[in-house]
């Protein structure tokens, strides 16, 4: 398995641009989500999903939207870029139903995306 | 979620163990302790995570005391591999979404 992928690695856009960070995961997974995370903080949740045709909003939203079509896949756009969103974007899968105890999260190895 | 509070920071020699605390003195019956790490500019990574009882897995070592209000999660022989910021999450097993809040963790550090 693969496990969580990510595309692209590093990517820079100039303000006002729009572009689709691509999440994919080979595990059948039915939980995924879209963290940020800045120089020092902790990760801040964008989406997740829940399944196939099932999305959320998480604690920062504003400016992404995500979609769900299949199970494999959990792309964040973009819709109009701005140096607030320069960060490194994760993406996350989760097993379901939840086990015993709970489930672990699976992460992707982050895009780093800069916007000028 | 319970809030949880950890160090800023810790140090620790190659190959002693490392333990890192974290106080959760609001958890709730239901609710779990999760340890994440991060190594410098990867994604997090799973450690372990338990209820109540002591857990040990091929990576880690998990306390929680009897009253659930603290944890100390173990690294029984550090390697330099091992530097990285450690995230300790209480959170229920199961929410609506697969949500984890992390705070700012402990810097670890492992010393030659």
């Amino acid at each position: 398995n693969a496990g969580v992928t990510q595309t692209p690695k590093f990517q820079v856009l100039k303000t006002g641009q729009s572009m689709t960070l691509q999440c994919a995961q080979d595990m059948n997974h039915e939980y995924m989500s879209w963290y940020r995370q800045d120089p020092g903080m902790g990760l801040r949740l964008i989406h997740y999903s829940v399944g196939a045709g099932i999305t959320d909003q998480g604690e920062v939203p504003n400016g992404y939207n995500v979609s769900r079509s299949t199970t494999e896949d959990f792309p964040l756009r973009l819709l109009s870029a701005a140096p607030s969103q320069t960060s490194v974007y994760f993406c996350a899968s989760t097993p379901a139903p939840p086990r015993v105890g709970g489930n672990e999260q699976f992460f992707g190895p982050g895009t780093r995306l800069t916007v000028l | 979620d319970a809030k949880t509070t950890q160090p800023t920071s810790m140090d620790c020699a190659e190959g002693r163990a490392a333990n890192l605390p974290c106080n959760h003195s609001t958890i709730s019956g239901n609710e779990y302790v999760y340890w994440y790490r991060q190594i410098h500019s990867q994604g997090p990574q799973y450690i372990i995570h338990g209820l109540k009882n002591n857990e040990t897995n091929e990576m880690a070592s998990l306390i929680i005391t009897e009253d659930r209000k603290s944890s100390t999660l173990i690294l029984p022989h550090a390697t330099l591999r091992d530097t990285a910021v450690y995230y300790c999450i209480v959170r229920v097993a199961y929410t609506s979404g697969s949500r984890l809040t992390f705070g700012e963790g402990t810097q670890l550090t492992v010393n030659p």
